[in-house]
């Protein structure tokens, strides 16, 4: 199994949006729809933010959403605020009750 | 609400087995539905789903820890640990147990606990 593809890292002004990718293949996120996104800040425990491709947990800001095309899912941050700067990982479903996860990218906002 | 805490030993010797506990509390290890797992982090890099237990027993593990890792529940205690055996330094890492609580059948994980670090070491 090979991990999930995101870029290292991405940026974006305060109240601008930014947009992560996260590219796996057929067997993974593109055969199922168990994509899910965490939050997570320096020193701290992962946050789910998105999961099942585009649900938000309750208590997830509406500025996060998530959706998928063919074989890449994507987190969008809208209006971006400085709590968000953090990393932020994908995970999908890989077949077998399996999970894969993407090398993270740290969103910088600027 | 629900809460999990990681607890073991913070040091452990090359070849031995790495034992943690996650302990849940606000509510019950064993109501229907719930997914419990493990993940890890080395220092300065992403994360590693270890593997989960669902609460009838069924275990699930990364394929490349498959043949080490044993996760299980203690419904008396309200426990879910997890053993990695013949330990290396490449299992040094933050371990994390999460539950999948508020999002059922999801293959996603809403409640962690705070992490442990563990090291390998001599």
């Amino acid at each position: 199994q090979s991990a999930l593809t995101q870029p290292p890292s991405a940026s974006g002004s305060p109240g601008h949006s930014v947009t992560i990718s996260c590219t796996g293949a057929s067997s993974d996120v593109g055969g199922f729809q168990y994509v899910s996104w965490y939050q997570q800040h320096p020193g701290k425990a992962p946050k789910l933010m998105i999961y099942e491709v585009s649900k938000r947990p309750s208590g997830v800001p509406d500025r996060f959403s998530g959706s998928k095309s063919a074989n890449t899912a994507s987190l969008t941050v809208s209006g971006l605020q400085a709590e968000d700067e953090a990393d932020y990982y994908c995970t999908s479903s890989a077949g077998g009750n399996t999970l894969l996860f993407g090398g993270g990218t740290k969103l910088t906002v600027l | 609400q629900v809460q999990l805490q990681e607890s073991g030993p913070g040091l452990v010797k090359p070849s031995q087995t790495l034992s943690l506990t996650c302990t849940v509390s606000g509510g019950s290890i064993s109501s229907g539905g719930y997914y419990w797992s493990w993940f890890r982090q080395h220092t300065g890099e992403g994360l590693e789903w270890i593997g989960y237990i669902y609460n009838s027993g069924s275990t699930y593990y990364n394929p490349s820890l498959k043949s080490r890792v044993t996760i299980s529940v203690d419904t008396f205690k309200n426990q879910c640990s997890l053993k990695v055996t013949s330990v290396t330094d490449a299992d040094t890492a933050m371990y994390y147990c999460a539950g999948q609580i508020m999002v059922p059948h999801s293959a996603a994980f809403d409640v962690w606990g705070q992490g442990t670090m563990v090291t390998v070491s001599s």
